[in-house]
């Protein structure tokens, strides 16, 4: 594997269902972060982790709780979403926190859709 | 404002023409900037950053960074029909903490 991997690649869930994304890196780098992509909307940064800490929450509902047990996997755990929590979520990776040059990598991410 | 702006689109360009987009930002202290490729369905794509005033050159793709201006854009030459995609601009923002923030994304559309 190479890069950045997300599972699975599409989701479909019930709104009492518990779920969970998974991310993994293979480039070495310290910083993982999770990003959510709407229709129309732009890319809005959820959660940061910079050496398993978490750096950023950016105001995200409980229902999405975030988990980082080293610096190559990063989770995502869902519970009792609402339809409008239906997107893109992607994950990207970095070497050093934030934005620092070269920039961060994505995976593929994960089409959710909540019913 | 938004901290990160650009024009929806979208950009038609015939190919071989040079496609320009352009992004703007908010916080005159921001350093660093990067231009993502998207197609349909995708994942975002790294091509591009810049963080010193001036222009960037990498192949087909040219990079020009106006810090007293706050503008950064992207030139693609020789346009092919394969650079149709949504190119977002990301700026590391001084004002966000200097998180990456998004703009909207403009979408191109190469014509053969």
């Amino acid at each position: 594997e190479t890069g950045v991997t997300q599972t699975p690649r599409h989701l479909v869930m019930g709104m009492t269902n518990k779920k969970s994304l998974k991310c993994e890196q293979h480039l070495g780098h310290n910083a993982m972060y999770w990003y959510k992509q709407s229709a129309k909307k732009p890319l809005e940064l959820m959660f940061v982790y910079n050496f398993k800490e978490q750096t950023e929450n950016n105001s995200v509902p409980s229902r999405f709780s975030p988990e980082c047990p080293n610096s190559s996997h990063l989770f995502l755990h869902l519970h009792t979403l609402q339809p409008e929590d239906s997107a893109l979520y992607l994950c990207a990776s970095s070497q050093g926190g934030l934005a620092g040059a070269p920039g961060q990598f994505f995976g593929p991410g994960t089409r959710l859709t909540v019913l | 404002q938004k901290e990160v702006e650009q024009n929806s689109g979208p950009l038609s360009v015939p190919e071989g023409a040079i496609a320009s987009l352009n992004c703007t930002y908010s916080d005159r202290g921001s350093q660093s900037f990067f231009w993502y490729r998207q197609y349909s369905g995708k994942s975002p794509e790294l091509i591009m950053f810049i963080y010193s005033n001036g222009d960037k050159e990498d192949g087909r793709f040219t990079a020009q960074l106006n810090k007293a201006s706050q503008y950064v854009s992207l030139l693609i030459r020789d346009s092919q029909p394969s650079d149709s995609a949504t190119y977002l601009c990301a700026g590391s923002i001084k004002a966000a903490g200097n998180k990456l923030t998004f703009g909207g994304g403009t979408r191109v559309l190469v014509k053969p």
